[in-house]
């Protein structure tokens, strides 16, 4: 199985920039999840949905960050415009329907807006 | 205030130790509690608790989960190198349906010394 993938691996970009972020979920899956990771606020979740529907983006930091999910198998997550303050880890993951107990997370896309 | 506390921050001992990391939580409707092990890569998944007093054990790692008092702690005896990272506790909500997002906590780092 080839597991969650995310892309790029890497961004570096200035800030003013758009970002996308991109998510393929493990087939079958039917949940996925946005995180950011960075030091000082550990991992926080964003957004997740279920079904292909946002069910809580609570946790989106402003109106500069949006993500969808237009099919099963694809999520994006974008931020326009990106900042500095931008810069982390940002991981999906996804969650098969009858085992809610565990989420498969993706290797990350490192980012960093200068 | 934080919903998920981790304690210590961090923690250096030496191979052969035993520690024990903590995680206290103050949610309204929880589900579980989950730990993860995060090296330089993305968490993979340790344990899920549910219920109180019952330890759930994986090789050298245990963990068990006190819901009265609401916290759960992980054990790890005979560390070894590898058993280097951040471990991070995450808790689970009931949001009335479908997979649920997960709060954590920031996280112990900690680093097992020859």
């Amino acid at each position: 199985d080839a597991g969650v993938i995310q892309s790029p691996r890497h961004e570096v970009t200035e800030m003013g920039q758009e970002v996308t972020l991109r998510c393929k979920p493990i087939s079958g899956h039917n949940s996925l999840f946005w995180y950011r990771q960075t030091m000082m606020r550990g991992l926080e979740l964003l957004i997740y949905f279920n079904n292909n529907v946002p069910i809580d983006d609570s946790g989106m930091p402003e109106d500069r960050f949006s993500a969808k999910m237009p099919n099963a198998s694809f999520s994006t997550l974008k931020i326009q415009p990106s900042e500095p303050r931008d810069s982390a880890v940002y991981f999906c993951a996804s969650t098969p329907p009858k085992e809610r107990d565990t989420q498969y997370f993706g290797p990350g896309t490192r980012l960093t807006v200068l | 205030e934080d919903k998920v506390v981790q304690s210590p921050l961090s923690l250096v001992v030496h191979e052969g130790d035993t520690v024990t990391l903590n995680c206290s939580y103050e949610v309204t409707n929880f589900r579980s509690l989950l730990w993860y092990k995060q090296e330089k890569k993305a968490p993979t998944f340790l344990f899920m608790l549910t219920s109180s007093g019952i330890e759930k054990k994986s090789g050298r790692l245990s963990s068990i989960l006190d819901k009265k008092e609401l916290f759960s702690i992980l054990n790890i005896t005979a560390t070894q190198t590898g058993d280097s990272a951040v471990y991070l506790c995450a808790v689970e909500e009931y949001s009335g349906g479908g997979a649920d997002g997960l709060t954590f906590g920031k996280g112990t780092h900690l680093i097992i010394q020859p």
